[in-house]
């Protein structure tokens, strides 16, 4: 069964903490993806990846980060230095830059 | 550049009449257009897309949309609308053209999306 998962679905931390969400893809796309989403915003792109070893900050890139070691993998690190880091976020593939993209489920983050 | 617009934040139908959902777009080159839906805390599923081909573009679940590029209008529609239906839909643009390669190039941009209420 080939798709997206992203872990854990919820997930909370204090103020401070950095956290790090989770995307794997088995569908052997090369090109990744990190949104958030907000209420009455749809989505920003925060960064996306080409190529593994290889990404680009998206809109909203300030205060996350992120790493692109293997081809299915593609983790999000929430810092301490974003200053309003509640929100869902989901990740999304793409065969390459261009081609249709498939979403995770998410993940909701609450920090408090 | 380019933009999209969602003329409406909500939207309420009753079950079995028809669903209109309104999408404008902007782009400096000939768009590829997508509606997507989104269940709660659910990830976006892709409903149909539009990249120059019919301009009337058949969906999942029975819904369509017709590319106008004369009013630069992409519109979602069902016939009949089912409680299933009910989510939160969003309309999504694709840069493309010679002057978008590069990092702009496949980039994909969102309305802020509209929220189907269907009653019984």
């Amino acid at each position: 069964d080939g798709g997206i998962t992203q872990s854990p679905k919820y997930l909370f931390r204090k103020e401070g903490q950095n956290v790090t969400l989770s995307c794997e893809q088995n569908l052997n796309h090369d090109a990744m993806y990190w949104y958030r989403q907000d209420p009455g915003q749809g989505l920003r792109l925060i960064y996306y990846s080409q190529i593994v070893n290889d990404f680009q900050k998206g809109d909203i890139a300030e205060g996350y980060s992120v790493s692109r070691e293997k081809k299915e993998s593609f983790p999000l690190t929430v810092t301490s230095a974003q200053k309003n880091p509640t929100a869902f976020y989901l990740c999304a593939s793409s065969k390459g830059q261009g081609f249709e993209q498939y979403f995770g489920p998410g993940t909701r983050l609450t920090v408090t | 550049a380019q933009s999209v617009t969602q003329l409406d934040s909500h939207v309420s139908v009753s079950e079995g009449t028809p669903v209109l959902l309104r999408c404008n777009y902007s782009s400096s080159y000939s768009p590829s257009l997508f509606w997507y839906v989104q269940h709660p805390n659910k990830g976006l599923q892709l409903l149909l897309k539009y990249t120059s081909a019919a301009t009337l573009v058949k969906g999942i679940n029975g819904f369509e949309a017709e590319f106008k590029k004369s009013e630069t209008s992409f519109h979602l529609t069902k016939p009949s609308a089912h409680m299933s239906d009910a989510a939160e839909y969003f309309c999504v643009v694709r840069s493309s053209g010679p002057n978008a390669g590069g990092t702009s190039y496949g980039k994909l941009t969102f309305g802020q999306g509209t929220i189907l209420t269907v009653h019984p």
